[in-house]
């Protein structure tokens, strides 16, 4: 079945720093892709998406690209600030189906 | 964005009681919400998908005897855990989503339920 890989966590890393967060998916057809962020104590919140093969979702200075050729869709920001740590989730929505499929979440903490 | 509330936030409960967890639209109508089941370290897993006014869609591998859901109204949603177990503890999150299924989905923040 379809499923989300994410590499494990947590991340540390220090103000300013560049980030990448690694997302691999296994789907059948054209899923959309998406990267949800959870900061402490609230809901999930979407952060980006891209719905077909080389779209680029950015938001908030985050950016991934869908990727078909090698099915990854990772997280990367140029210079990560102390409000980034949260934990970020990767997730796959198959064709035409509205249901979201997740990763196992990172944690990312980011230190002064 | 819109708002979704879940209530409560924690709950605490023994073992072969029921417990109701309540999901809120706050500011839109929600055709359809799910439930997921978050466990330590892992990933969200949907159990189930309602719709209002009719039944809801269990993932395979959910009891839906056990978690009982129930959509009344575009604002509302409720999960049921009846006849709660240890190993029913966990964190269950809500979402919702107004119109077609190509729309956002919108998360509560979740309950932490834990059965003694």
């Amino acid at each position: 079945g379809d499923s989300v890989t994410q590499m494990e966590g947590p991340v540390t890393l220090s103000e300013e720093a560049f980030l990448t967060i690694n997302c691999t998916y296994t789907a059948t057809g054209y899923p959309s892709l998406f990267w949800y962020v959870q900061y402490p104590g609230e809901g999930l919140q979407l952060l980006l998406k891209a719905t077909k093969a080389d779209d680029k979702g950015s938001n908030k200075g985050f950016e991934a690209t869908y990727r078909k050729e090698t099915t990854s869709f990772h997280l990367e920001k140029g210079s990560v600030q102390v409000s980034d740590s949260a934990v970020y989730f990767c997730a796959l929505s198959p064709s035409n189906t509205g249901k979201l499929i997740f990763g196992q979440g990172t944690t990312l903490q980011v230190k002064p | 964005g819109a708002v979704v509330s879940q209530h409560p936030s924690r709950v605490i409960c023994k073992s072969g009681t029921s417990v109701k967890i309540e999901c809120r639209s706050l500011d839109f109508q929600a055709t359809t919400m799910f439930w997921y089941r978050q466990f330590p370290k892992k990933s969200l897993m949907l159990m189930a998908t309602s719709n209002e006014g009719s039944k809801a869609t269990y993932e395979q591998g959910v009891e839906k005897d056990k978690f009982l859901i129930n959509h009344a109204s575009l604002t509302l949603s409720t999960l049921t855990v009846t006849s709660a177990h240890p190993e029913d503890s966990s964190f269950y999150i809500c979402s919702a989503r107004a119109g077609e299924w190509g729309n956002e989905q919108f998360f509560g923040p979740g309950t932490r339920l834990t059965v003694l």
